[in-house]
């Protein structure tokens, strides 16, 4: 067990730029879910998948956000157009396919717009 | 709906005291799970303690227990002598057989040396 581990640590970019986070799921772990959390908040849904299969998306999540799991394994994350409003803390986490499985997370990714 | 309610965004406690952490929820389903995640300052969160809906007894880690009242819909978080590195955010989650998990907003932890 390595743990879920995330791609960038932090990035920083300009308003109007796309970004793509990566997140690596423990390998045994068919469902994998992006979170976003700002300062002194609990963390967002997002979308989760099972496998490769992306199972929900938030109603909230715009257009400019999209996520893919290719062959069910890593899953990348992509914001387009980025806006300040993105400024947050991006995790990833990953479990069994069970209600009873708990969440592993990553450290996340840190955006910061400017 | 599923929601999660933490009603102490912040709490302080002393070294070596015990501190109660309160978290209420609201399910239709029968079947559920409760966590307590720690999430330190600027680092990842992990799992504290987890307790199974059909479980009367109540989980116990080490210093992390809980008391768990199904038909109140309580769970909540008691850490026993309390030390600094038990300094963190923590977050009470649901998870149900719909496959999504349901956070409260979390209650800050300062343990005061």
């Amino acid at each position: 067990d390595t743990g879920v581990s995330q791609d960038p640590r932090h990035k920083i970019t300009k308003r109007g730029q796309n970004v793509t986070f990566r997140c690596d799921p423990i390998s045994e772990h068919n469902r994998l879910y992006w979170y976003r959390q700002t300062l002194g908040q609990g963390p967002e849904f997002l979308t989760y998948f099972q496998n490769e299969a992306q199972l929900e998306k938030s109603r909230l999540l715009s257009d400019r956000f999209s996520a893919e799991r290719p062959k069910g394994s890593f899953s990348t994350l992509e914001i387009q157009r980025t806006e300040q409003g993105d400024s947050a803390m991006y995790l990833c986490a990953s479990s069994y396919a069970s209600y009873n499985s708990p969440l592993h997370f990553g450290n996340g990714t840190r955006l910061t717009v400017t | 709906a599923q929601t999660v309610t933490q009603s102490q965004p912040e709490m302080s406690v002393q070294e070596a005291e015990t501190v109660t952490l309160s978290c209420t929820y609201d399910t239709s389903e029968s079947n559920y799970y409760l966590f307590w995640y720690k999430q330190p300052p600027s680092r990842q969160m992990i799992l504290v303690i987890r307790q199974e809906a059909y479980k009367q007894q109540n989980a116990t880690e080490n210093r992390f227990s809980v008391n768990f009242q199904k038909a109140a819909k309580s769970f909540s978080l008691k850490i026993s002598d309390s030390q600094l590195g038990d300094t963190a955010m923590y977050f009470c989650i649901l998870s149900t057989t719909g496959n999504q998990f349901y956070f409260g907003t979390g209650t800050s932890l300062t343990v005061i040396p």
